[in-house]
């Protein structure tokens, strides 16, 4: 069973669209991650929840949104991408508060944008 | 400022020989530090961290690490690569003050036969 997915994996898509990344984990754990990877393989956290409260809100366009319906779930919904988006998004989950436990990721979402 | 420097963009190291991917950090208070890899197309995996304790820390595939607290290091070790050794390694150390995780910039490691 994977401990932490996403989908979907590879995304393609023209700017100005609206897009989802969908992310859940299964390990019970009460704190998940978006974090994004550019070309450079720079890490980059952009937001946190705990118990579904959001936590951490990195310097981020307000064009990224994301969601938690419950603990096991976090969502990343994208208004009006940019060529600028393109890179790897990874969701991540660990247990505990403060943060900084042992973080889980996921396998990526590829996302291209033209 | 709390930060994180792994001063080398690539290592390369022949198979068999020992392996040292470095990492030195600044932060408030105790830190917490971690080694993640990320293998090719792959998400991070944890690999070891250091919170208290022994200063050499043990972890997943015979890696380990020396937490050095008066040179505020926390450098990665094997020592007998192996060419599935070759990935990006990630130091991370938990800040103090806000908890929040900082993350180095990434080292490849490459292990060549």
């Amino acid at each position: 069973d994977t401990a932490v997915s996403q989908t979907p994996k590879y995304l393609v898509t023209q700017m100005g669209n609206d897009k989802s990344i969908k992310c859940e984990q299964n390990l019970g754990h009460d704190t998940m991650y978006w974090y994004k990877q550019d070309s450079k393989k720079f890490l980059k956290i952009m937001f946190s929840y705990n118990n579904k409260e959001l936590i951490i809100n990195e310097t981020v366009p307000n064009r990224f949104s994301p969601k938690s319906p419950d603990k096991a779930h976090l969502n990343l919904h994208i208004n009006s991408l940019e060529l600028g988006d393109s890179a790897v998004y990874f969701c991540a989950s660990s247990q505990g508060y403060p943060l900084g436990e042992t973080q889980y990721f996921g396998p990526g979402t590829r996302l291209l944008v033209l | 400022a709390q930060s994180v420097a792994q001063p080398e963009d690539q290592v390369n190291v022949a198979e068999g020989n020992p392996l040292t991917v470095k990492c030195t950090y600044s932060v408030s208070g105790n830190p917490y530090l971690f080694w993640y890899v990320q293998y090719p197309n792959r998400g991070l995996q944890f690999l070891l961290k250091y919170i208290t304790g022994d200063n050499l820390v043990k972890g997943s595939y015979g890696f380990e690490a020396e937490f050095n607290k008066s040179q505020t290091s926390f450098h990665l070790k094997k020592p007998s690569a192996l060419v599935s050794d070759s990935a990006l390694y990630f130091c991370a150390v938990r800040d103090g003050s806000n908890y929040q995780l900082i993350w180095g910039a990434g080292t490849k490691l490459i292990i060549k036969p």
